[in-house]
């Protein structure tokens, strides 16, 4: 049981380049979410996403897409990169009812030049 | 709007002294929260949550919370700190599936 796995965990993108943030959890959990942490802000909700097919924007979503074809991915696109998308990146997991306990991947370290 | 606010940005203690770290929230029903660790280079880890029932709830590393709902706060404590525990300390408080975070507080222990 590997849990939440992010790839890759560090990347340097160029001003304008895409790339994908690959997200996966092996737990059956039906929620997953995208949050970036910057210091002195704490986490930030990026984009969520309840089951597979749904998904819904949080308090940060621009310049950034979702989708949820399966269960156990949730990959999150950087469309055209920009410094201020510096970041790292945590991707976390939820078991369905009420729980609320999140459960996080090791994060990814995006550097925009 | 939900929000966790955690007045400290910074916080030294002596190796062996006692913690208490603390957070207010914002939340218009019964809230649920939660106090994360984080290592320096990695990720998030539960110490402790709180859901509904005994105030006072009991986590992992020997921390404790105590959720008063009068204050609307949820301070974390540990009797005597370790060298070990220097990390940022993150509260936060469910919203539906989402987590709204505090901006941390970066434990800094001295020998």
């Amino acid at each position: 049981n590997a849990g939440v796995t992010q790839t890759p965990k560090f990347q340097v993108l160029k001003t304008g380049q895409s790339m994908t943030l690959q997200c996966a959890q092996d737990m059956n959990h039906e929620y997953m979410s995208w949050y970036r942490q910057d210091p002195g802000m704490g986490l930030r909700l990026i984009h969520y996403s309840v089951g597979a097919g749904i998904t819904d924007q949080g308090e940060v979503p621009n310049g950034y897409n979702v989708s949820r074809s399966t269960t156990e991915d949730f990959p999150l696109r950087l469309l055209s990169a920009a410094p201020s998308q510096t970041s790292v990146y945590f991707c976390a997991s939820t078991p369905r009812g009420l729980s609320y306990e999140q459960y996080f991947g090791p994060g990814t370290r995006l550097t925009v030049t | 709007a939900q929000s966790v606010t955690q007045p400290d940005i910074h916080i030294t203690v002596s190796e062996g002294a006692s913690l208490e770290l603390r957070c207010n929230y914002s939340y218009g029903a019964t809230p649920y929260l939660f106090w994360y660790v984080q290592s320096p280079g990695q990720g998030l880890q539960l110490l402790l949550k709180y859901f509904s029932g005994d105030t006072l709830v009991q986590g992992i590393k020997g921390f404790e919370a105590e959720f008063k709902r009068s204050q609307s706060s949820f301070n974390l404590r540990k009797p005597s700190v370790h060298w070990s525990d220097a990390a940022e300390y993150f509260c936060a408080v469910g919203d539906g599936n989402k987590l709204v975070f505090g901006a941390g507080t970066i434990l800094r222990v001295k020998s």
